[in-house]
């Protein structure tokens, strides 16, 4: 079956221009997850979903980020009037359940948008 | 302090042999679960191992086992007879079920097997 997707795959942008990073996550995945991982390091949790409710946001770096999952499915995360420091690769995961305490929790990885903000 | 330690930022390692990638975390929660992940150079992050904190077992999955000491809180993987496809970054993460919802990785540990 199909996996995560994510798209672009690459995206650079001018400084101070918006961008818009799509995710489509496994098809009946309750959960959603975005990630940044910086060049040589691990993965770090931005922002999560279940179904449309966005229930945890505690790692977005700004108000300059912004994520959505209008209709509990498709994901998409919006950083305006991008800086350097963003360039990064952005993650999109879902997962089967809520995050409960079963090794169905398991998040399922896309491919990541590498974004370059010049 | 660090959650997730991952001490070995590079390994060489000869195809066929055995290899042990090291984790440690810290949390004071009682319930949480830790899991190893493979990043080839593509980018994509594939789960390989789940173990949670009340398992009593440590997991297996293929050739893949993960040696779980939970007083030391250690989460160390274990690759048995390793091939050439096994090269690439590898992280452990952690979840507490007291947390927040997102994974926490460690920096990873880049493994190259050599023929």
């Amino acid at each position: 079956g199909a996996g995560v997707s994510q798209s672009p795959r690459y995206k650079v942008a001018k400084r101070g221009q918006d961008v818009a990073l799509r995710c489509d996550p496994i098809s009946g995945h309750v959960s959603l997850f975005w990630y940044q991982q910086a060049l040589g390091q691990g993965p770090e949790f931005l922002t999560y979903f279940q179904n449309e409710a966005q229930l945890d946001k505690s790692g977005l770096p700004s108000d300059r980020f912004f994520a959505e999952r209008p209709e509990g499915s498709v994901s998409t995360l919006k950083i305006q009037r991008t800086q350097q420091e963003d360039s990064a690769v952005y993650l999109c995961a879902s997962s089967l359940e809520g995050t409960g305490r079963t090794s169905t929790d398991t998040q399922y990885f896309g491919p990541g948008t590498r974004l370059t903000v010049l | 302090a660090q959650k997730i330690t991952q001490t070995q930022p590079g390994m060489f390692v000869q195809e066929k042999e055995a290899v042990t990638l090291d984790c440690t975390y810290d949390t004071s929660d009682q319930s949480y679960g830790l899991f190893w992940y493979k990043q080839p150079s593509s980018g994509e992050m594939i789960f390989l191992i789940y173990q949670g904190s009340y398992d009593e077992q440590n997991a297996t999955e293929g050739r893949y086992s993960l040696n779980f000491q939970k007083a030391r809180k250690s989460a160390n993987l274990v690759i048995s007879a390793s091939q050439l496809g096994d090269s690439a970054m590898y992280f452990c993460a952690m979840r507490e079920w007291g947390g927040a919802d997102g994974l926490t990785f460690g920096k990873g540990t880049h493994l190259i097997i050599q023929p």
